[in-house]
């Protein structure tokens, strides 16, 4: 059954350091997404991505935040200078057409960012 | 008023139980609403979605949607020990995002 695969599972990093997270969604999926879970908390949105560009994206994701789908597979979120509450799962997913907006969309396992 | 409200449990109920895992909204633009579950460590899987108000139905598992109360339902039936999970409410209008609920944790006791 295709997935969405994350990388890496766990990462601990300084704070103020640039943080690199890949995922690589659903092969024949068109919609892409960044969502966050800091511990305890509710799952929340960050970005969507869309035939090569952000299609929306909070208030969360601010000028430290960027995405990029750099090779046709893979989609990436970087962090450029990472603070203590950027601590978090950050969970990858994607969608086919029909399924961006009937909530269709099929999550990785995340990656837990530690910032420290 | 928050956006999506859902008590977070935890609930715990004998196998075999029904189970009833609810949510409450403000917006009124929603238009999709979805139930995923989250094992421990995991990512959220989808379970169901309904467009609008009404039911569905699939397996041992019934979503509901009363748009007018904004209120919405998922029930288990014949719960299962594998149904031990926290189960999130998702909702969205026609864009882009998803708006999650806090998660209601479930225990289903053998």
């Amino acid at each position: 059954e295709p997935e969405v695969t994350q990388t890496p599972s766990h990462q601990v990093t300084q704070m103020g350091q640039e943080v690199i997270l890949r995922c690589v969604p659903i092969s024949n999926h068109l919609y892409f997404y960044w969502y966050r879970q800091i511990l305890g908390q509710k799952v929340e949105f960050l970005v969507s991505f869309y035939n090569n560009e952000i299609s929306e994206k909070s208030e969360i994701f601010d000028d430290q935040f960027s995405v990029e789908r750099p090779d046709g597979s893979n989609f990436t979120l970087k962090i450029r200078s990472t603070k203590l509450e950027d601590s978090a799962m950050y969970f990858c997913a994607s969608a086919l057409a029909g399924g961006a907006n009937t909530g269709e969309l099929f999550f990785g396992e995340g990656s837990r960012l530690t910032v420290l | 008023q928050k956006e999506v409200e859902q008590d977070p449990g935890p609930l715990s109920v004998p196998e075999g139980a029904i189970v009833s895992l609810n949510c409450t909204y403000s917006n009124s633009a929603f238009q999709y609403f979805m139930w995923y579950r989250q094992y421990s460590r995991k990512g959220p899987e989808l379970l169901m979605y309904t467009y609008s108000s009404g039911n569905k139905e699939d397996g041992r598992f019934t979503a509901q949607v009363d748009k007018s109360s904004k209120y919405i339902s998922l029930f288990i039936r014949d719960s299962q020990p594998s149904d031990s999970a926290t189960y999130l409410c998702a909702m969205s209008s026609a864009a882009q995002k998803l708006v999650f609920g806090q998660g209601t944790r479930l225990t289903i006791n053998p």
